[in-house]
């Protein structure tokens, strides 16, 4: 079946440093690919996705592009910011209906 | 305009007990899914309706059921609750039954608890 796998948490790191979440993913056909972010207290919120192989989804400063040859969707910020520091989560969905199909989530906590 | 809605946020069972959470829609949107987040896990989808009709299912027991209302709102419901089912259960909405990329608005979700 699909599932995806990113990397282990909690990421620390310094105000303005830049920022890699690794998600690679095992899905049939070509699925669509999503980031979302949960903040504390809040809601998933959808940060970006891509539909297609070599899409670049981005959004806020992140980005992260579509790799079908090696079946990853990274996440990267230039420089991230204290208001950053959240649960990201990398996602993909593909089928006949709207499962989504979630990691186990990256925690990020940016220090000033 | 008012975002995905879910009733109760907290809530607090027996095992062997029966649950019943509560989802509205964003305005204008026909399809419902819902997800199981145990704590520091990701979501794991357990059912999508559209119009009413079940969509999709997730590797659930048959404990957990759901269904759609004329309205678009939708009930989860819970049998005969064990302790693993303790979780934040969330509900997400999207304008129509699409698949592969079409956006999901996730609602703020009802921690349950089962003692």
């Amino acid at each position: 079946g699909d599932s995806v796998t990113q990397m282990e948490g909690p990421v620390t790191l310094s105000e303005e440093a830049f920022l890699t979440i690794n998600c690679t993913y095992t899905a049939t056909g070509y699925p669509s690919l999503f980031w979302y972010v949960q903040y504390p207290g809040e809601g998933l919120q959808l940060l970006l996705k891509a539909t297609k192989a070599d899409d670049k989804g981005s959004n806020k400063g992140f980005e992260a592009t579509y790799r079908k040859e090696t079946t990853s969707f990274h996440l990267e910020k230039g420089s991230v910011q204290v208001s950053d520091s959240a649960v990201y989560f990398c996602a993909l969905s593909g089928g006949g209906y709207q499962k989504v199909t979630f990691g186990t989530g990256t925690k990020l906590q940016v220090i000033p | 305009d008012a975002g995905v809605t879910q009733s109760p946020t907290h809530l607090i069972k027996t095992r062997g007990q029966q649950v019943t959470l509560r989802c509205s829609p964003i305005s204008g949107h026909k399809s419902v899914s819902w997800y199981q987040q145990v704590l520091g896990q990701g979501p794991q989808f357990i059912f999508q309706y559209y119009e009413k009709e079940e969509r999709g299912r997730g590797n659930f027991p048959d404990r957990f059921s759901a269904r759609q209302f004329p309205n678009y709102s939708s009930e989860l419901n819970v049998n005969a609750l064990l302790l693993g089912d303790s979780a934040l259960y969330l509900c997400a909405s999207s304008m129509g039954p699409g698949t592969g990329g079409v956006e999901q608005y996730f609602g703020p979700g009802t921690r349950l608890t089962v003692t």
